[in-house]
């Protein structure tokens, strides 16, 4: 089966404009949740999406914001772009319950100039 | 909150001998372990668990509750090996949830 998709797979934007990532996940996978990944912070959770509804958010700023629709695939927007938002932002998929594999997709990565 | 900790940041260890990739956590609960790998140029993947107590790749993690450690082993290192390994907890929740270690990069030297 298809693995997790996430598009576009680099993007280039200015600072103080806004973005937004695609992920289509598993069939049948209806948790995705969003990691950004940076050289000096590593991975770090964003938020998780579960039948729609966010299910858990991490500790990032107003400005980084997702959704759901009721096929599965998320996005998620980040607005006012700051040099900061540079990162490897990655997509993961799981069935949604406990202990279950989360896969991920090779990721979109967002520069800010 | 939860923590987890990888010591190591760069791991080098020559083919065919063992290896020790640390992990440390804290969390008041009962969370969930895994192991995630990244190869060169693949996305990340999910390596193991600790719920399932299997071998993958012949690496293995045991569980260490009174230590809080999860640190994954293998006796005789290869060097498809070679590779980015991320330590994650996961808080139990069902969720898809995961807070990463920095990662140790292992290098195995022929």
């Amino acid at each position: 089966k298809a693995g997790v998709t996430q598009t576009p797979r680099y993007l280039i934007k200015t600072r103080g404009q806004q973005v937004t990532l695609s992920c289509s996940p598993i069939s049948g996978h209806r948790s995705v949740s969003w990691y950004q990944q940076t050289p000096g912070q590593g991975l770090q959770f964003l938020f998780e999406y579960f039948s729609e509804t966010q299910r858990n958010k991490g500790n990032f700023p107003g400005r980084f914001s997702g959704r759901q629709f009721s096929n599965s695939r998320s996005e998620m927007n980040v607005s006012t772009l700051e040099l900061g938002d540079s990162a490897l932002y990655l997509c993961a998929s799981s069935l949604g319950v406990g202990g279950t594999e989360a896969f991920f997709g090779q990721g979109t990565r967002l520069t800010v100039v | 909150a939860q923590r987890v900790t990888q010591p190591e940041k760069l791991l080098s260890v020559f083919k065919g001998a063992p290896v020790e990739l640390k992990c440390n956590y804290s969390y008041s609960g009962s969370p969930e372990l895994f192991w995630y790998v990244q190869y060169s140029r693949q996305r990340l993947q999910l390596l193991l668990r600790h719920i399932s107590r299997e071998s993958i790749k012949g690496f293995t993690a045991d569980l260490n509750k009174g230590e809080t450690s999860f640190h994954l082993k293998k006796p005789f290192a290869q060097e498809e090996d070679s590779a980015m390994y991320y330590c994650a907890l996961n808080r139990g929740t069902g969720a898809n949830n995961l807070f990463f270690g920095t990662g140790t990069r292992l290098t195995v030297i022929p």
